[in-house]
């Protein structure tokens, strides 16, 4: 079956200017996670979904982060006024609703490159 | 604060030969712990993960870790690596009062032929 999958695969952006990355979760997964992972750095927790509602937002690092998702299933992350520190790969992750420590699955992830 | 710790940045073994990856945690509680692999160009994967019960548990692709509570430790094993084993390597650490895992920093192997 389809797993997740993340767009664009990469994207090159001009300082300050606003960009959106998109995840598409595995089908039936109500658990969704925003990860970033910069250059030689874990994977730094960003916000957490569990259906469209987000309990736990307290990794993203500044206002001009946001993130939604929609109908349960595609989300979307946010970064406005772009910074060349908000380069770094974002990750989006995935699980089955009824296991909170369950296995994540893993999105290939966007290359943010911010110039 | 819960942490993870990998103090191993890069790690270079022969092929054939044994590995071992370090992974501290802090927490008082019971932890729920786990290690992901990922390969190049490819996402994270699920090795193996401990909730309770046995200390030693098995994973994926030959791996197995175990769980010392006296040390805060999980480290991961292979008695043989492959060259296909060269990849990044995350150990995570769970709690039951929360849905988010913390991941360490990662610990680049890589394969000497």
């Amino acid at each position: 079956g389809a797993g997740v999958s993340q767009s664009p695969s990469n994207k090159v952006t001009e300082k300050g200017k606003d960009v959106e990355l998109r995840c598409d979760p595995i089908s039936g997964h109500t658990a969704l996670y925003w990860y970033r992972q910069s250059l030689g750095q874990g994977l730094e927790f960003l916000i957490y979904f569990q259906g469209n509602s987000a309990p736990d937002k307290s990794g993203l690092p500044s206002d001009r982060f946001s993130a939604e998702r929609t109908g349960g299933s595609v989300s979307t992350l946010t970064i406005q006024r772009t910074q060349q520190e908000d380069s770094a790969v974002y990750l989006c992750a995935s699980r089955f609703g009824r296991e909170p420590l369950g296995e994540q699955y893993f999105g290939p992830g966007t290359r943010l490159t911010v110039t | 604060a819960q942490s993870v710790t990998q103090p191993d940045i890069h790690i270079t073994v022969s092929e054939g030969a044994s590995l071992e990856l370090r992974c501290n945690y802090s927490y008082g509680a019971t932890p729920y712990l786990f290690w992901y692999v990922q390969s190049p160009g490819q996402g994270l994967q699920l090795l193996l993960k401990y909730f309770s019960g046995d200390t030693l548990v098995q994973g994926i692709k030959g791996f197995e870790a175990e769980f010392k509570r006296s040390q805060s430790s999980f480290n991961l094993r292979k008695p043989s690596v492959h060259w296909s084993d060269a990849a990044e390597y995350f150990c995570a650490v769970g709690y039951s009062s929360a849905s988010k895992i913390i991941f360490g920093s990662g610990t680049r192997l890589s394969i000497r032929p």
